[in-house]
């Protein structure tokens, strides 16, 4: 079974709609949070990442992310994307005792002008 | 300051063949993982060195890939012989040793086994 969980493949939405993302893991214990992204030709960018604290997380470009323990989520939300949102995001989390990044499937979202 | 460079950029041979992709870390960065992602699956972790030494190489696949980071700077991912089934992007990320793991990665080299 797939311990990081993006649940959208593919979304396409029309610049200035709301996005949200939603990514689950299944690791119990203290784990990292991150969201990446790699725009069209380019390399994958840090867009937010989750240690502790505050569960909401900003990032880059307008992007959030909010931790749900008991959900065991955290999901990437946009209130308005542009057409330069299009790329693909990937949600990853490094688990207890790793250093490594477990990376979910990814999602290729593609906003319409 | 510069990034994570990864070279080449593209590398097509055929099976059988022998491959070596070059990764430079960013200056001062002990950690250097290696990543892949084959086509339409997930990215996938191939192995971690601490400086010189290799610290998880869990994810390497088989013993055709030798991964190697000589003097703790650059590293060479070996894959010999190459196989269809290697064909995919090969990335490669690099963290400071101190504090959070934050992993900044290279642009990837596109590995095509023909």
């Amino acid at each position: 079974a797939q311990s990081v969980s993006q649940h959208n493949h593919h979304v396409i939405l029309s610049e200035a709609a709301s996005l949200e993302l939603g990514c689950n893991y299944s690791y119990g214990g203290t784990v990292n949070l991150f969201w990446y992204v790699q725009y069209p030709g380019q390399h994958l960018q840090l867009l937010l990442k989750y240690f502790s604290g505050d569960p909401l997380v900003k990032g880059i470009k307008g992007f959030e992310a909010e931790f749900i323990k008991s959900k065991f989520s955290f999901n990437l939300r946009k209130p308005s994307v542009q057409w330069s949102d299009t790329a693909e995001y990937f949600c990853a989390v490094i688990r207890p005792g790793r250093r490594a990044l477990t990376f979910g499937s990814g999602t290729r979202l593609q906003v319409q002008p | 300051e510069a990034g994570v460079t990864q070279f080449p950029s593209h590398s097509v041979i055929e099976k059988g063949q022998t491959v070596t992709l070059r990764c430079d870390p960013i200056s001062g960065h002990d950690n250097l993982y290696w990543y892949r992602r084959v086509m339409g699956k997930e990215i996938k972790f191939l192995l971690h060195f601490v400086k010189e030494s290799k610290q998880d190489e869990s994810g390497m696949p088989n013993n055709r890939f030798l991964a190697e980071r000589t003097g703790g700077t650059y590293s060479t991912l070996k894959v010999q012989p190459a196989e269809l089934e290697d064909s995919g992007v090969y990335f490669c990320a690099s963290s400071t040793r101190q504090g959070k793991n934050i992993q900044y990665f290279g642009a990837g080299t596109r590995l095509s086994v023909l």
